[in-house]
């Protein structure tokens, strides 16, 4: 069965901390994406990083990477010198390669507050 | 660009009472076509999702249903809402053989 684990349910860090946001990964397939999401107060989800299974390479945009380590079956995210505007709850979520759809499972969710 | 839409943003409805959600996507054809609810403060439950015209799959059954009058739209109904239908629905769409999915900015329902 696919599952995504996020056992971090709430994290509080203060401004320029950095702050890493884990995420465990259960399937069976060996053809699989991985994606993060960011939830801001407003509410609409945000498209954050799409992996795919046959890429470890890890990956950095700005002050957030990823780390996705297969051995581990592991997603995590990490956000460097972290700003107030980064609270919000982020979801990680897997996908498997189905024929004409693409359903997303997602994790409970982490919330992530940043204090001034 | 693409954008997505979804009215209303909020809604107030009595238990028993209709409901209708919609959901329209502009600047793609054909997307596949999705709905969410997140309950307060937990994650995301996918209720429906269409990759066509008039072809709808149900993850979850309950009291809603969901429909796809044209390409770009996607409805969310129920024909007498429930306390426990309370909360966050969200639309989202995603391109044939992309896997990301981009969500709508969400209509917050709460059953009184």
């Amino acid at each position: 069965a696919q599952k995504v684990t996020q056992a971090q349910t709430e994290i509080s860090v203060v401004e320029k901390e950095d702050v890493t946001l884990d995420c465990v990964y259960e399937t069976r397939d060996t053809t699989y994406y991985l994606f993060w999401y960011k939830q801001p107060p407003s509410g609409e989800l945000v498209f954050l990083i799409r992996r795919n299974s046959f890429d470890e390479q890890n990956e950095i945009s700005g002050r957030y990477s990823w780390n996705f380590q297969k051995s581990t079956s592991s997603f995590n995210f990490t956000i460097t010198a972290s700003q107030v505007v980064d609270s919000a709850v982020y979801f990680c979520a897997l996908s498997e390669a189905w024929i004409n759809t693409d359903k997303l499972i997602f994790g409970t969710g982490t919330r992530l507050q940043v204090f001034p | 660009s693409q954008t997505i839409h979804q009215w209303p943003a909020t809604l107030v409805q009595p238990v028993g009472s209709p409901l209708s959600l919609e959901c329209t996507v502009e600047g793609t054809s054909n997307p596949n076509l999705y709905w969410y609810r997140q309950a307060a403060g937990r994650g995301l439950q996918l209720l429906f999702y269409s990759v066509g015209i008039g072809q709808i799959s149900s993850e979850v059954p309950q009291n809603l249903s969901a429909s796809r009058p044209q390409d770009r739209q996607f409805i969310l109904s129920s024909k007498k809402l429930l306390l426990s239908d309370s909360g966050f629905y969200l639309c989202a769409w995603s391109r044939e053989g992309k896997y990301e999915q981009y969500f709508g900015p969400g209509t917050r329902l709460t059953v009184t």
